[in-house]
C-alpha cells in the first residue's frame, strides 16, 4: 500500500479556504485517492475520491497533478464546524478492502 | 434510512472480563469492517466480514479477539480477558455488496459512532 504523508495540524479562520496536501510518492497505477473527515467522538465520514485531475462535490474539491504523487483537498470558506481530522487514503480497493488510515491532519478553525 | 449502529456507545470492563461490541450495518449492506483507534492516532483495521464469513482478519490479534457476522443479527466483536491496553474506540463500518463489472474503484465505507471501551 502506498504510504501517505500529510501535515499533522493546520489552523485557519472562518471564511478562509483551506488546502491540505497529501504526499503519496509510491502511488500505484490502480490506486485511487480518498479523503475522510472525522469529528471528535464520531466515526470517519467519506468526503471525496479521485483518480486524476480535479474532482468537486458539494463539500470539497480534490486536485491531483499529472504525476499523482500528491493531492490537495480544498475546503472553501471553512466554518467552525469544519474543525476535524482529515485523512488521506490511497488504495486500489479492488483487492484488499481494508482502509489504511495514517495519523491525519488536525484542522482547527478559529472564529 | 438508519446509518450504521453500534452499541453500547461506552463500555467499562475490569481486567479479565469479556467485552462484546455490537454492530448493525446499514440496510442492504452485507460487508462489515472493524477498526480500532487509540487516542491521537488513526484507525487501524482489524477484521473484514461478510455474512457468516471472515474475509480478512489480518489486523486482529490472534489471541483473545474474535469476530462474527451471523446470518441473522448484528456483527459482534468479542474481546476475552480484557487488559488495559484494549482500551480504545472501536469503530464498525459497512459497505454495500461488491458488484462485479461495476465501478471497482469506489469503496466508500460508512462508519458507526463507535464504542469506547475502558478497561479498569
Amino acid at each position: 500500500l502506498a504510504k501517505t504523508t500529510q501535515p499533522i495540524s493546520m489552523d485557519s479562520y472562518e471564511g478562509q479556504e483551506v488546502n491540505i496536501t497529501c504526499s503519496h510518492n509510491n502511488i500505484a497505477t490502480n490506486d485511487y485517492i480518498t479523503w475522510y473527515q472525522q469529528f471528535p467522538s464520531q466515526g470517519p465520514r467519506f468526503i471525496i475520491q479521485g483518480y486524476k485531475t480535479k474532482v468537486t462535490n458539494e463539500v470539497a474539491s480534490l486536485f491531483i497533478p499529472a504525476d499523482r504523487k500528491s493531492s490537495t483537498l480544498s475546503l472553501p470558506r471553512v466554518s467552525l464546524s469544519d474543525t476535524a481530522v482529515y485523512y488521506c487514503l490511497v488504495g486500489s480497493y479492488t483487492g484488499r478492502r481494508a482502509l489504511t488510515f495514517g495519523s491525519g491532519t488536525r484542522l482547527q478553525v478559529q472564529p | 434510512n438508519a446509518g450504521v449502529m453500534q452499541n453500547p456507545r461506552h463500555l467499562v470492563r475490569r481486567r479479565g472480563q469479556e467485552a462484546r461490541l455490537r454492530c448493525s450495518p446499514m440496510k442492504g449492506h452485507s460487508h462489515v469492517y472493524w477498526y480500532r483507534q487509540l487516542p491521537e492516532e488513526g484507525l487501524k483495521f482489524m477484521v473484514y466480514l461478510q455474512k457468516e464469513n471472515i474475509i480478512d482478519e489480518s489486523g486482529m490479534p490472534k489471541e483473545r479477539f474474535s469476530a462474527e457476522f451471523p446470518k441473522e443479527g448484528p456483527s459482534i466483536l468479542r474481546i476475552q480477558q480484557v487488559v488495559r491496553g484494549d482500551s480504545a474506540a472501536y469503530f464498525c463500518a459497512s459497505s454495500p455488496p461488491y458488484t462485479s463489472g461495476g465501478d471497482n474503484s469506489y469503496n466508500e465505507q460508512f462508519f458507526g459512532p463507535g464504542t469506547r471501551l475502558t478497561v479498569l
